[in-house]
């Protein structure tokens, strides 16, 4: 079972910042979050990760809490082209070359709206 | 660039066929996943490879499903006996396996329909 909790859908006004929330309360200390999204026909896409500090990249930033139980997802200026299903994972992060796999939840739906 | 590549992108089949489907990773990923879809639901993990092993088959449903990657590249997911319930889209990833973290490249998907 995925180890995170998301809303099932939320709209957003384009041109405005789409905070996306997810809850991992039992997250571990070698677990890192992970955000990917899945545009519609299209296979999922990695958005950004992160261990306890925030982080930022081209698409979007990513904010977890001081106690790494919840985090969001941060898209600064929603597009029409956001329009996709947002998921929340925990993965365990293994220095010795070995990657867990990734178990998916249902996601957030995110609507953009003109 | 290339990335992962599935085919075929649709495939219909009759109940109790086989199938292969077939996931081409980004050249030089030495970690491949298969996942499979249904309608609004996430994907579902069915098994990871490392190299030619499967690291892990926890997810594949049951033994009429099998999935190889003999040369540590090109993966095919066998299904025998398909039943109406497989009918899902497949999806392959890979990633390239080094010291930190590398994202997962998703393909486009293999739709199967039984009939």
């Amino acid at each position: 079972d995925a180890k995170t909790t998301q809303p099932p859908s939320m709209d957003c006004a384009e041109g405005r910042a789409a905070n996306l929330p997810c809850n991992h309360s039992t997250i571990s200390g070698n677990e890192y979050v992970y955000w990917y999204r899945q545009i519609h026909s299209q296979g999922p896409q990695y958005i950004i990760h992160g261990l306890k500090n925030n982080e930022t990249n081209e698409m979007a930033s990513l904010i977890i809490t001081e106690d790494r139980k919840s985090s969001t997802l941060i898209l600064p200026h929603a597009t029409l082209r956001d329009t996709a299903v947002y998921y929340c994972i925990v993965r365990v992060f293994d220095y010795g070359g070995s990657q867990g796999n990734l178990i998916f939840g249902k996601g957030t739906k995110l609507s953009v709206k003109p | 660039g290339a990335g992962v590549s599935q085919t075929p992108s649709n495939k219909v089949t009759e109940k109790g066929k086989y199938v292969e489907l077939r996931c081409d990773p980004i050249s030089g990923h030495t970690a491949l996943y298969w996942y499979r879809q249904s309608l609004g639901q996430g994907p579902e993990f069915l098994i990871y490879f490392q190299g030619t092993g499967a690291a892990d088959d926890s997810g594949l449903p049951n033994d009429r499903f099998f999935a190889v990657r003999p040369e540590g590249s090109v993966s095919t997911l066998k299904i025998q006996r398909t039943e109406r319930g497989d009918s899902a889209v497949y999806l392959c990833a890979s990633s390239l396996n080094s010291q930190g973290y590398t994202e997962a490249f998703f393909g486009q998907g293999t739709r199967l329909t039984v009939v």
